[in-house]
């Protein structure tokens, strides 16, 4: 079985910027595979940010980006905010109706 | 303006059942698939299942194939998970959400506790 991995966390400056990356345990990531991000602060419901590797969701700033970077999916935070400070999840398309989201990413504004 | 509410959480026992519901409004709810994703306690996202715009196709993670059911009502603008033969391991609060290519406008989730 197929896993979506991210980084369990990752920390940037406040003005920074930070990558983070979404990959499969056996493969590579291409548009294919629709890759998608998602925002979610605690006891919050999650918020899209990009989909389909760099579309961004409607009312989302462009200091959010997404890419394919290597062989994994990418979200890019340029000028890093302190409100930036979440979990942030991507979900994979598997074919056949199929949908995978990795595990997350922790993300410290410090 | 878009809208999800869902409703229909609660506490069962193992073995149990309930069924959640989920009001749409401010869209043409027959135009999207509708997907229902889940999150246990401190726990990540997990994509549950979904549900193509006339309902024609559906789609489940292997964990839940042949306990939960996704289906709509499209003339009612709503969307519906039956949930049979619950666990422990489904407790978590699910999320309705409209999809576009992993576009999702999100609900703000109801919680479902399983336990005796």
């Amino acid at each position: 079985q197929t896993v979506v991995t991210q980084e369990p966390s990752l920390s940037v400056s406040p003005g920074g910027t930070v990558t983070l990356t979404c990959g499969l345990s056996s493969g590579s990531v291409s548009t294919s595979y629709y890759p998608s991000w998602y925002q979610q602060t605690p006891g919050q419901a999650p918020r899209t940010l990009i989909y389909s590797t760099n579309t961004r969701s409607s009312g989302v700033p462009d200091r959010f980006s997404g890419s394919i970077l290597g062989n994994k999916a990418a979200l890019t935070i340029t000028g890093a905010q302190a409100d930036d400070e979440s979990d942030y999840y991507c979900v994979l398309y598997m074919g056949g109706g199929i949908w995978v989201f990795g595990g997350g990413t922790k993300l410290t504004v410090l | 303006e878009v809208q999800l509410v869902e409703s229909g959480g609660g506490l069962v026992q193992p073995g149990g059942s309930l069924r959640l519901s989920c009001a749409a409004s401010g869209f043409t709810f027959s135009s999207y698939w509708m997907t229902w994703v889940r999150q246990a306690p401190g726990k990540g996202l997990e994509w549950v299942a979904n549900i193509k715009e006339e309902g024609s196709e559906k789609y489940y993670v292997d964990s839940v194939k042949g306990r939960l059911t996704i289906s709509r009502d499209n003339a009612k603008n709503s969307l519906y998970l039956q949930m049979n033969s619950l666990r422990a391991e489904d407790t978590a609060v699910y999320y309705c959400a409209r999809t576009y290519y992993g576009d999702y406008h999100w609900g703000q989730g109801t919680l479902v506790t399983v336990s005796s």
